[in-house]
């Protein structure tokens, strides 16, 4: 089976950190994604990538940015981590359209 | 564009009723269909999936099947469990090449004992 491992289950920073979520996918996945959850608003993507160092704005990217320099790790990056961050992030990958996503367990960031 | 649209919840059953979710769609091509389940505070899980029209997919007991006329694809189990009791979300893939799916807002289930 893929696994999605996130890095951390619970994370708490302060306004104005520069966070970092990392994700790792061990199975030759070509695309990634990021995801947040928020009560009542669903899954809205952040961004996501179809390949390395290749990098797509999804609906909601003000306040982030990506990096993927290998094909498995797939970063998101808070470069100044707001209240409003505060979320359910997660991290998704798949081979194919038709295959459908595998999750990670996601990480839920506390902004204080 | 794309659009998935859920039966808002939450769904509340009794231990062994008959459960149906339903999801319609839109889209312009020909998509592939899915049913993914959270349970509390974890990732989601790809639950099943259907490519093509009547195609069922099915696991662990729920099913659903590729309704192209009405474009549904609804969520059934015949007898559930408290174990069950989860969040559900229908999503869609594109096969005309986007690699986004697009997420239904998801349907909470409680199931009593």
């Amino acid at each position: 089976d893929v696994k999605v491992t996130q890095s951390s289950r619970y994370l708490v920073k302060r306004t104005g950190e520069k966070v970092f979520l990392e994700c790792v996918q061990d199975m030759d996945h070509e695309n990634m994604f990021w995801y947040r959850q928020d009560p009542g608003l669903g899954l809205r993507l952040i961004y996501f990538s179809y390949d390395v160092k290749m990098k797509e704005k999804g609906d909601i990217p003000e306040g982030y940015s990506v990096s993927r320099e290998k094909k498995e790790r797939f970063s998101l990056i808070l470069e100044s981590a707001s209240t409003n961050q505060t979320s359910m992030y997660l991290c998704a990958s798949s081979l194919t359209e038709n295959y459908g996503y595998t999750f990670g367990s996601g990480t839920r960031l506390t902004v204080v | 564009g794309d659009s998935v649209t859920q039966m808002e919840g939450p769904v509340t059953l009794s231990e062994e009723a008959f459960l149906t979710i339903n999801c319609t769609y839109t889209a312009t091509g020909y998509p592939s269909l899915f049913w993914y389940v959270q349970y509390p505070g974890e990732g989601l899980q790809l639950l099943l999936k259907a490519t093509k029209a009547d195609d069922k997919g099915s696991n662990k007991g729920f099913e659903a099947t590729y309704r192209k006329e009405t474009t549904s694809f609804h969520l059934e189990k015949g007898s559930v469990q408290v174990s069950d009791s989860a969040v559900y979300f229908c999503a869609l893939s594109d096969q005309r090449g986007s690699y986004i799916p697009t997420f239904g807002r998801g349907t909470s289930l409680i199931v009593h004992p």
